[in-house]
């Protein structure tokens, strides 16, 4: 079974201060993928990033950046120079997928952390 | 418009109801899934279905039904409502090679 843990449950900081938002998950497949939602207050959910098990690359997207590692199964979310706007639930998720890389479609997704930015 | 539409937006009943929640898409995706969200709990999945003649239970589908009434349409049915779904449900389709998500706006359901 699959599982995906963010064991931040909350986290305050004041704005332009940098903040990591931690995901580690569980599975046995060898082909998968992981992702980061974002939900504000408003409550819909926007998707903010897909990769797959075999691309261990970081990625950088402007303020916020992910870092994956297989070997102690992380997908960390990092936003730097934080601003209030980014106040949000944020949610990491994962779906498990055939060898050739085609997803089951079924996405886990973690408890969620909430992300309080102060002015 | 949005590309995943959920109705009604917001609900409350009774226990004991019967409460429809329907949503439609025009993203032309196959599959389509009804999540449940809940505070510190995350989004739990309580049927998805892949085309319109494949329904699948979820982690959660005690309580629930699903109808695929045609691959943009997936309704889920609380056949007697009970306190403890008060919750807020997402609707949501997908691509069939990735997986990304693309959700609706969701309905906030409170039993009382």
């Amino acid at each position: 079974a699959q599982k995906v843990t963010q064991a931040q449950t909350e986290i305050s900081v004041v704005e332009k201060e940098d903040v990591t938002l931690d995901c580690v998950y569980e599975t046995r497949d060898t082909t998968y993928y992981l992702f980061w939602y974002k939900q504000p207050p408003s409550g819909e959910l926007v998707f903010l990033i897909r990769r797959n098990s075999f691309d261990e690359q970081n990625e950088i997207s402007g303020r916020y950046s992910w870092n994956f590692q297989k070997s102690t199964s992380s997908f960390n979310f990092t936003i730097t120079a934080s601003q209030v706007v980014d106040s949000a639930v944020y949610f990491c998720a994962l779906s498990e997928a055939s060898t050739g890389g085609t997803s089951y479609g079924k996405l886990t997704f973690g408890q969620g952390t909430i992300l309080t930015v102060h002015p | 418009d949005a590309d995943v539409t959920q109705t009604p937006r917001n609900r409350i009943t009774k226990t004991g109801k019967r409460i429809m929640l329907e949503c439609s898409q025009t993203k032309g995706h196959d599959r389509m899934y009804w999540y449940r969200q809940d505070p510190g709990l995350g989004l739990r999945l309580i049927y998805y279905s892949f085309d319109v003649k494949d329904i699948n239970k979820g982690e959660i589908s005690d309580g629930y039904s699903v109808s695929r009434q045609a691959q943009a349409k997936f309704s889920l049915s609380l056949e007697s409502a009970i306190p403890n779904q008060t919750a807020l449900y997402f609707c949501a389709t997908s691509v069939t090679n990735t997986g990304e998500l693309f959700f609706g706006e969701g309905s906030r359901l409170t039993v009382l």
